[in-house]
C-alpha cells in the first residue's frame, strides 16, 4: 500500500498570501487530520476530516480552512499569511484502529 | 478539552539501558486512548504503542512498554535496552490528534 503523500514538500510564500496543501491518504482510509509544528510547540491539531465532513477542530483561526473530497483525498488553505505560521504541516489518514498515519509534511516559510 | 504534559524537553540514555519518558495528560472523556509516537531526525512520525483508557494491563510492544497510571493521569514510556537508533523525538497523544510538545531523546554510545 502506498503511504501518505503530502505535496509539496516545500514552499515559501510572503506575508498576505495564501496558500494550498494537499494530502492523500493510504487508500481504504477515509479520516485524514492535520496538524502544525514548530520547535517547541509539537504537533498542534488543526481538523479532521470523515466522508468530506469537518469532524473534530483544533484551535487554530479561521484564516486556516480545509476540506475533503469524496475520494478522501484532503487539502488545506491559508489565508492571509503571517510570519507565525512557518512550519512543518503534517497530514495523517487513519483507518478504524486509531493509528495515525502520517505524510512527511508540508514545510511552509513565511517571508 | 484535551491537555498533554511532557515535561522532559530532553533526555540522555547510555546504550542498553532503560529510560523513561514523561506524559501526564487532561481529557474530561470518560473513555480515551493514549499514543506515543517517534520521530527521527529525517522527519517521519512513526507510531510505536497504545493504550486504551479501560484495558487492565498496561501496553507493550517489543522493546516499548507503557507505564499507565490511570489515577495519576500519567502515561509514561519506557524503552528498554536503548539502542543508537532509538535517538528521536517522542510524542505522547491523547484521543488520536491531542499531542504533547515532545521529548528530545539521546543515545550515547
Amino acid at each position: 500500500k502506498a503511504g501518505v503523500t503530502q505535496t509539496p514538500r516545500y514552499l515559501i510564500k510572503t506575508r498576505g498570501q495564501q496558500v494550498t496543501l494537499s494530502c492523500s491518504p493510504i487508500s481504504g482510509h477515509r479520516s485524514v487530520s492535520w496538524y502544525q509544528q514548530t520547535p517547541g510547540q509539537g504537533l498542534q491539531f488543526l481538523f479532521e476530516y470523515f466522508s468530506e465532513t469537518q469532524r473534530n477542530k483544533g484551535n487554530f483561526p479561521g484564516r486556516f480552512s480545509g476540506r475533503q473530497f469524496s475520494n478522501s483525498r484532503s487539502e488545506m488553505n491559508v489565508s492571509t499569511l503571517e510570519l507565525g505560521d512557518s512550519a512543518l504541516y503534517l497530514c495523517a489518514s487513519t483507518d478504524d484502529t486509531g493509528e495515525l498515519f502520517f505524510g512527511e509534511g508540508s514545510r511552509l516559510t513565511v517571508l | 478539552a484535551q491537555k498533554i504534559t511532557q515535561t522532559q524537553p530532553g533526555m540522555f540514555v547510555q546504550e542498553k539501558e532503560a529510560v523513561t519518558l514523561d506524559c501526564t495528560y487532561d481529557t474530561s472523556d470518560p473513555s480515551y486512548g493514549l499514543f506515543w509516537y517517534k520521530q527521527p531526525s529525517s522527519g517521519e512520525m512513526i507510531f510505536l504503542i497504545y493504550q486504551g483508557s479501560y484495558d487492565q494491563q498496561n501496553a507493550t510492544e517489543g522493546r516499548y512498554s507503557l507505564n499507565f497510571q490511570k489515577a495519576r493521569k500519567s502515561a509514561n514510556l519506557v524503552i528498554s535496552a536503548s539502542q543508537l537508533g532509538d535517538s528521536a523525538m517522542y510524542f505522547c497523544a491523547a484521543n488520536q490528534f491531542y499531542f504533547g510538545t515532545g521529548t528530545s531523546l539521546t543515545v550515547i554510545p
